[in-house]
């Protein structure tokens, strides 16, 4: 079936450094790639998404990139701010098939 | 409307009895997705729902598990006989047709199985 790796599983950057997730997915003909936030306590709020006929999607300071060659895509934070603390988990396919999650801590 | 909205948050049972988990929705959404989500995982697909039409369960999802979308809004996620393993985080969500693929979820229901 399905599988969606995401690595690291931790990862600890300077505040106002950049942070970089990375995903791989098993099924090729995965075509909606989202990525969420989950903060304590809370269930995981959509940050951003990519389909398939984009290589890369902004938002401010976060942006995804897909290689649909390689299956895999990519989170990337910029100038991290302590609210980025969290869990991001990364995802693939219609059934929303999630990765592990990468908790990141964003240092002072 | 004020999102998913998911109840108890937190069930703390015995052993051997059995628990329902309820959750609304936002209104205009017609899919509605279970998921498990144990400690230092991402959440596990379980089930959803289109409407009131059940169109996919997980294997995860054994004989002891059964959820119900009876008119098509609120769901309930049952577990008879809960075991230890069960405890986790139930979470769930919803998606509107035109947007089949962007889910908000809500909090999340944690069991505490002992």
């Amino acid at each position: 079936g399905e599988n969606v790796e995401q690595h690291p599983s931790t990862l600890s950057v300077q505040e106002g450094d950049s942070a970089v997730i990375k995903c791989t997915y098993s099924d090729s003909a995965s075509n909606y790639f989202p990525w969420y936030k989950q903060e304590l306590g809370k269930g995981p709020q959509l940050i951003i998404d990519i389909r398939s006929n984009v290589g890369e999607k902004k938002d401010q300071r976060i942006a995804v990139t897909l290689n649909k060659t390689a299956k895999h895509f990519s989170l990337h934070i910029t100038e991290t701010q302590p609210e980025d603390s969290a869990v991001y988990f990364c995802a693939a396919t219609d059934k929303i098939i999630f990765g592990k999650g990468t908790r990141l801590h964003i240092l002072p | 409307d004020t999102g998913v909205s998911q109840n108890p948050r937190h069930k703390i049972t015995k052993r051997g009895q059995n628990v329902t988990f309820r959750c609304d929705p936002i209104s205009e959404h017609n899919r509605l997705y279970w998921y498990r989500q144990t400690l230092g995982q991402g959440p596990e697909f379980l089930t959803y729902f289109q409407n009131e039409a059940q169109l996919e369960k997980s294997r995860l999802l054994s004989d002891r598990f059964s959820a119900e979308r009876p008119k098509g809004s609120f769901s309930t996620l049952e577990i008879q006989r809960t075991e230890q393993g069960d405890s986790a985080m139930y979470l769930c969500a919803s998606s509107s047709h035109s947007g089949a693929n962007v889910l908000t979820f809500g909090a999340g229901s944690r069991l505490t199985v002992l």
